[in-house]
């Protein structure tokens, strides 16, 4: 199965451009897909392809990557922000999800 | 509008059978694919297994054996079965809509099952 590995963790203070990042065990093209979640919510799409912003999204959301090392952008942070982030792939059966990054905003 | 529903029973014992069901409106199944993830409290979601437009079925490796996905379109419903179920079942359950292969853009709100005597 593909792994995917990310970083636990990351704080970050607003106005700050942050990127989280996402790394598979092997290529993946462009299959990677990105959420947010908050405590107590269903995971929500940001970004598909790799670098596709779902409609509704702020720009200030981006994706990047293809083959094995993907990034989620986020430029400007805001409080809201708060939240894990996953990544996912669909390139490789089965599908799999990385193990999340928790964003706190100092 | 395009929703999802998730049910099923909120408390299994263990080493029986968990049955859910994913109720959807706004779009064909015949269009979108369908997948369930399950969330451990506290932990990360883990995907479980897919129904693809086209009818044809993937499941997590660790858990193949113990699964299995249907649909019926006539009553525009998903149904996710996984037997001898273990306390480390227990989890919030989502299922979710994509284009084949593509991110899930809609997501139910979730069932909650616990695993337990």
């Amino acid at each position: 199965d593909t792994v995917l590995t990310q970083s636990p963790a990351l704080a970050v203070s607003p106005g700050e451009r942050v990127t989280i990042s996402c790394r598979a065990s092997e290529s993946v093209s462009t299959g990677i897909h990105w959420y947010q979640q908050k405590p107590g919510q269903q995971p929500k799409l940001l970004i598909y392809g790799a670098s596709n912003l779902k409609s509704g999204v702020p720009a200030r959301f981006s994706g990047s990557g293809s083959g094995t090392d993907f990034t989620l952008t986020i430029d400007p942070v805001e409080a809201d922000d708060t939240a894990t982030y996953f990544c996912q792939q669909s390139w490789n059966d089965p599908l799999t999800f990385g193990s999340g990054t928790k964003l706190e905003i100092k | 509008q395009v929703q999802l529903k998730e049910s099923g029973p909120g408390l299994v014992q263990p080493s029986r059978t968990l049955s859910l069901t994913c109720t959807v409106s706004g779009f064909s199944l015949t269009s979108y694919a369908i997948s369930w993830v399950r969330q451990p409290p506290g932990k990360g979601l883990e995907w479980i297994a897919a129904i693809w437009s086209g009818g044809s079925t993937d499941y997590n490796s660790a858990l193949k054996s113990r699964l299995s996905i249907s649909r019926d379109t006539s009553k525009n419903q998903v149904l996710l079965k996984m037997n001898s179920l273990q306390t480390e079942d227990t989890a919030m359950y989502f299922c979710a809509r994509s284009e084949d292969y593509g991110g899930s853009d809609y997501w139910g709100q979730g069932v909650m099952v616990t695993v337990s005597s």
